[in-house]
């Protein structure tokens, strides 16, 4: 199995600022890649996919980069609504596996 | 849009036996994939199962393979997740999703005595 390896676990962050997620996967797994957004309670929404391409509807602050086997998250500015979890998922192949989340919060 | 509306989670003892279903609207079902993921309580995702379109191809990650069977009926528009022998370990909310881009709001299972 394809282990996905995200970090850091959490950080905590200002209205403003950069934020930058990494997902490293065990092996090569071309841009099968994808990023989800999770707040509590509810369910996750898919933020990218295809490693860069952003979903409909995504603001244009979130962005993803990589390829291989090291992705970003970024988002550029962080706004109020962006606090939640951040989960990165490979699906090139079986078993889909996601990393394990990175909460973002506030500081 | 696309809704998907699980439901069939409940309360049931180890070893024992539920049926998921979930209930797809707002897209031609039939033309998709659709997966199974779960979450346990305070955990990350976990991947679950996912069947073809047509249903001639289904994938498992390993701790349930053998234990829960996926399936679909086109003419429904539904997905379901049958779960056999089921373990405390098998606890979580399970969503179906449409591809992993569309989810669910998700329906919860808990397995305890």
């Amino acid at each position: 199995d394809i282990q996905m390896t995200q970090s850091p676990s959490s950080l905590s962050a200002s209205i403003g600022d950069r934020v930058t997620i990494t997902c490293r996967a065990s092996q090569g797994i071309a841009s099968k890649f994808a990023w989800y957004q999770q707040k509590p309670g509810k369910a996750p929404k898919r933020l990218l996919y295809e490693a860069s391409i952003l979903d409909s509807g995504v603001p244009s602050r979130f962005s993803g980069s990589g390829s291989g086997t090291e992705f970003t998250l970024t988002i550029s500015s962080l706004q109020p609504e962006d606090f939640a979890t951040y989960s990165c998922l490979q699906y090139n192949s079986y078993p889909r596996t996601f990393g394990q989340g990175t909460r973002v919060g506030i500081k | 849009e696309v809704q998907l509306v699980e439901s069939g989670g409940a309360l049931v003892q180890p070893g024992g036996s539920l049926r998921l279903s979930c209930a797809a609207s707002g897209f031609s079902f039939s033309n998709y994939w659709m997966d199974w993921v779960r979450q346990a309580p305070g955990k990350g995702l976990e991947w679950v199962a996912n069947i073809k379109f047509d249903g001639s191809e289904k994938y498992y990650v390993d701790s349930v393979r053998g234990r829960f069977t996926i399936s679909r009926d086109n003419a429904k528009n539904s997905v379901y997740l049958q779960m056999n022998s089921l373990r405390a370990e098998d606890t979580a909310k399970y969503y179906c999703s449409r591809q992993l881009a569309e989810w669910g709001q998700g329906t919860l299972v808990t397995v305890s005595s």
